[in-house]
Order: C-alpha cells, then sequence, then structure tokens
C-alpha cells in the first residue's frame, strides 16, 4: 500500500514570494493535516481537512492557507514568504472511520531565502 | 492547556544498553497517546497507539506503556539501527479528531 506522498521535495523561495505544496494521502484515506516542524522545534499543527472541508486551524496567520480536492488530495499555500517560513512541512492522513494513528509524508523542505 | 513533554533530550547508549524514555502529558481527557519514530530529514513513522492506562503496546526492541500521567518507551538491547528521534503526541477528547499536539522528542544514539 502506498503511502502519504508530498511533492516537491525541496522548495527555495525567496521572501515575499509564495510557495504551493501538495500532499496525496494514503487510499482511503479522508482526513489531511499539515504541520509545520522549523529547525530545533517540535511539529506544530497547521490545517486540517476533512471530505474536502477545512476543519481547524492552528496558530498561524491568514497567509498560510490550502484546500483539499474531490480526490482527498490537498495542497498548502503559504504567501508572503518570511524567512521564518523556512520548515520541513508535514502532511498527514487518516482515514475517517474512528481510528485515530495519522500517517506522515516524507515533507517538503522549504528554504526562503 | 494540552501540554507534552519529553526527557531525556536526549540519550546515547551503548549497543544491547536498555533504557527509558519518558512522556509526561497534561490532557483535558485522553482520547490517544501516540509514539513515532523519525529520521534526520524525514517524516515521523508511526510507532504505537495506547488509549489507556495499564495499555502495553510491543514491536521488536520497543515496547510502550501508559499511565494517567505519562508514557515510557522501553529499548531494550538497541541497535545503531534503533537511533533516531522519538516523538509523543497526544490527542485530546477536547480536540475530536483534530490535531496532535507532540513534544519536542528524544534523540537516540546508539553507538556500537
Amino acid at each position: 500500500e502506498a503511502g502519504v506522498t508530498q511533492s516537491p521535495t525541496h522548495l527555495i523561495k525567496t521572501r515575499g514570494q509564495q510557495a504551493t505544496l501538495r500532499c496525496s494521502p494514503i487510499s482511503g484515506h479522508t482526513s489531511v493535516y499539515w504541520y509545520q516542524q522549523a529547525l530545533g522545534l517540535g511539529l506544530q499543527f497547521l490545517l486540517w481537512y476533512d471530505e474536502g472541508e477545512e476543519r481547524n486551524r492552528g496558530n498561524f496567520p491568514p497567509r498560510f492557507s490550502g484546500r483539499q480536492f474531490p480526490n482527498y488530495s490537498s495542497e498548502l499555500n503559504v504567501n508572503a514568504l518570511e524567512l521564518e517560513d523556512s520548515a520541513l512541512y508535514l502532511c498527514a492522513s487518516r482515514t475517517g472511520q474512528g481510528v485515530f494513528e495519522q500517517y506522515f509524508g516524507p515533507g517538503t523542505r522549504l528554504t526562503v531565502t | 492547556e494540552d501540554q507534552v513533554t519529553q526527557s531525556p533530550e536526549a540519550l546515547r547508549l551503548q549497543e544491547g544498553e536498555s533504557s527509558s524514555l519518558n512522556c509526561s502529558y497534561t490532557v483535558s481527557g485522553l482520547r490517544g497517546l501516540f509514539w513515532y519514530r523519525q529520521d534526520p530529514g524525514k517524516g515521523p513513522e508511526f510507532l504505537f497507539t495506547l488509549y489507556s492506562a495499564g495499555e502495553e503496546k510491543e514491536k521488536e526492541r520497543l515496547k510502550a506503556t501508559l499511565t494517567k500521567k505519562e508514557s515510557f518507551l522501553h529499548i531494550t538491547a538497541p541497535k545503531p539501527e534503533d537511533s533516531a528521534t522519538y516523538l509523543c503526541a497526544v490527542q485530546s477528547l477536547s480536540g475530536g479528531y483534530n490535531k496532535l499536539i507532540f513534544g519536542a522528542g528524544t534523540r537516540l544514539a546508539v553507538h556500537p
């Protein structure tokens, strides 16, 4: 069974630009979560999508946004990039059937210069 | 506020030297406690879910236990390939099927 996939693996952007990160969940999983892992910091919850809707977001500014497509894949957009946005962005998926474990993808390393 | 604290921050072991990692938590009703392993630059790999005090789970050299305030990840006779950061996370009843709250992790280094 294929795991969670993310693209691109690495992304280098300049301050002020926009970044788009993509995630494909495990087949059959309907919930997608996004987390930020900055160097030296723990995983911080960003966004949760389920059945195409944004269900909750963490303590991040509105320039972090995203969406979930009908096939349950998801996109994270970060506008007006700042240097401190440099981090590993992780996507996780979960089945909506009462199981709580989240399975993570390999991440996208975003570097803002 | 829900909170997870892991200790120690870093642990160095000799191959075969057993030890335990600690995860203490404060949540408004525990829905589940999760252990993950993360290798540098990669996504966390799911290891265990524990739901209630007294529960134990095992996988190869790893054994996770849970009390009402903390969880332990016991590593028996570790090998160099067990070197990684081990993350603990909780999901509270108030959060629904929502976010996981992660600890900062324990960096484990096992030397031959």
